[in-house]
């Protein structure tokens, strides 16, 4: 299948500090990537919808300050925690779906997020 | 919000059985998808459903696309340690761009 790489996998910053997540789609172009927040033992919950060259969509409850989505080409969406809190300690996850009409979405390896 | 129903929740087997899972949903969907996720990993794609009645194998793994196009389930024969992990299943419905997931299956082998 198609190859997502979100990157880093692991950080731990201070509070108070913003973080950037890269999310990239390696052998593939994708219009539209997906971020997606997991707590323990749950299921994935969708943050946001990244559009190439234009706005995100935000899910309802997603503060779009907070969490600033960024696709400025085919193959790379960053997703930026600002001012980090310890409740944004958490497990993200970027996926993209193969061009504009593709059904299969792909995952990244996923960002575990550590605020201190 | 999740409209899938995961069941069951989680499974204990011992090493060799066989295992099965199932989603349900009120709404009909147009493409079903069966993920694995490991520990402190993202969800990796196992198999894409994409008609009613359709059945698909990916080696161990068995899963259909129900009839009414509202349910799913997923096989996995002679089940191995590797196994171990979390199945979401996901669906995909009409013009929707984001997936829809299930709440996940927690899978743990006994040897």
């Amino acid at each position: 299948g198609a190859v997502v790489s979100q990157h880093p996998s692991r950080v731990i910053c201070k509070s108070g500090t913003s973080v950037k997540i890269e999310c990239r789609s390696l052998d593939f172009q994708a219009t539209t990537m997906f971020w997606y927040r997991q707590f323990p033992k749950q299921s994935l919950m969708l943050m946001a919808t990244s559009n190439e060259g234009s706005k995100a969509t935000y899910e309802q409850g997603v503060e779009k300050d907070k969490f600033l989505i960024n696709h400025a080409s085919l193959t790379l969406s960053t997703l930026t925690v600002t001012s980090a809190h310890p409740e944004d300690s958490s497990f993200y996850i970027c996926s993209a779906r193969v061009g504009g009409g593709g059904t299969e979405a792909f995952f990244g390896q996923g960002t575990r997020l550590t605020v201190v | 919000g999740q409209q899938l129903n995961q069941s069951p929740q989680s499974m204990f087997i011992q090493e060799g059985e066989d295992v099965s899972m199932n989603c349900t949903s009120s709404s009909i969907f147009n493409t079903w998808l069966w993920y694995k996720q490991d520990p402190g990993e993202g969800p990796v794609l196992l198999i894409a459903l994409y008609k009613a009645g359709e059945l698909t194998s990916n080696g161990r793994l068995t899963a259909q696309f129900g009839i009414t196009r509202k349910d799913s389930f997923l096989n996995i024969s002679a089940s191995i340690p590797s196994d171990v992990g979390i199945y979401f299943c996901a669906g995909l419905r009409g013009s929707a761009r984001q997936l829809t997931f299930g709440s996940g299956t927690q899978l743990t082998v006994l040897p």
